[in-house]
């Protein structure tokens, strides 16, 4: 079965910033997903990443906050930006091969 | 939208105990999935269940996809320390790929 890496692992931030997480696939996938987990929660999705356009948000969630790239069918970006400590959280990435499979997750902390 | 309940929210049992778990929907899903969450690690799945009634095991563990195709459960048999994380039912929001998440069961063995 296919294989996601995240990087980083975890990273610890200033308010102010941004930070961009790198998902990579070990083969291609039709659909990647990003998704946020907030401490103690369920996986919320953020966006649908789409190959070669912008990608599809949810509720609550914007493009300028969160600028997700997808440049081929095996990489995808999500950027976070001017964090706040509201943001802490653990960040998956997920493609699609039949069903959804997930990286290990980016573990966030906004200082 | 589509929501899951998940069912119960913790479980505190013995090892070689019994577990089990559910997600119900007041809509209906074409598709049941069960998750597993290692902590530091993204969700693995266990189980994917397709057609109404349908009951799949894989190990000790065993699903079933409830005939109104609104509810699901997971049950994990004989329990062992490895056993331990957060269980999540999802499933597809209808006429798109992308996932619903349950609240989680958290898992927890004494030994």
């Amino acid at each position: 079965s296919a294989v996601i890496s995240q990087k980083p692992s975890r990273d610890i931030c200033q308010r102010g910033t941004s930070l961009t997480i790198q998902c990579q696939v070990d083969s291609q996938v039709t659909m990647m997903f990003w998704y946020r987990q907030q401490p103690g929660q369920s996986l919320t999705l953020i966006a649908t990443a789409n190959q070669g356009s912008e990608a599809t948000y949810e509720s609550g969630f914007v493009i300028d906050k969160f600028p997700i790239s997808r440049p081929n069918l095996t990489f995808s970006t999500l950027t976070v930006s001017n964090m706040s400590p509201e943001d802490s959280s653990i960040y998956l990435c997920s493609g699609q091969v039949d069903e959804q499979f997930f990286g290990p997750g980016t573990r966030l902390t906004v200082l | 939208g589509q929501q899951l309940n998940q069912s119960p929210q913790s479980m505190f049992i013995q090892e070689g105990e019994d577990v089990s778990m559910n997600c119900t929907s007041s809509s209906i899903f074409n598709t049941w999935l069960w998750y597993k969450q290692d902590p530091g690690e993204g969700p693995v799945l266990l189980i994917a269940l397709y057609k109404a009634g349908e009951l799949t095991s894989n190990g000790r563990l065993t699903a079933q996809f409830g005939i109104t195709r609104k509810d699901s459960f997971l049950n994990i048999s004989a329990s062992i320390p490895s056993d331990v994380g957060i269980y999540f039912c999802a499933g597809p929001i209808q006429g798109a790929q992308k996932l619903v998440f349950g609240q989680g069961t958290r898992l927890t063995i004494n030994p």
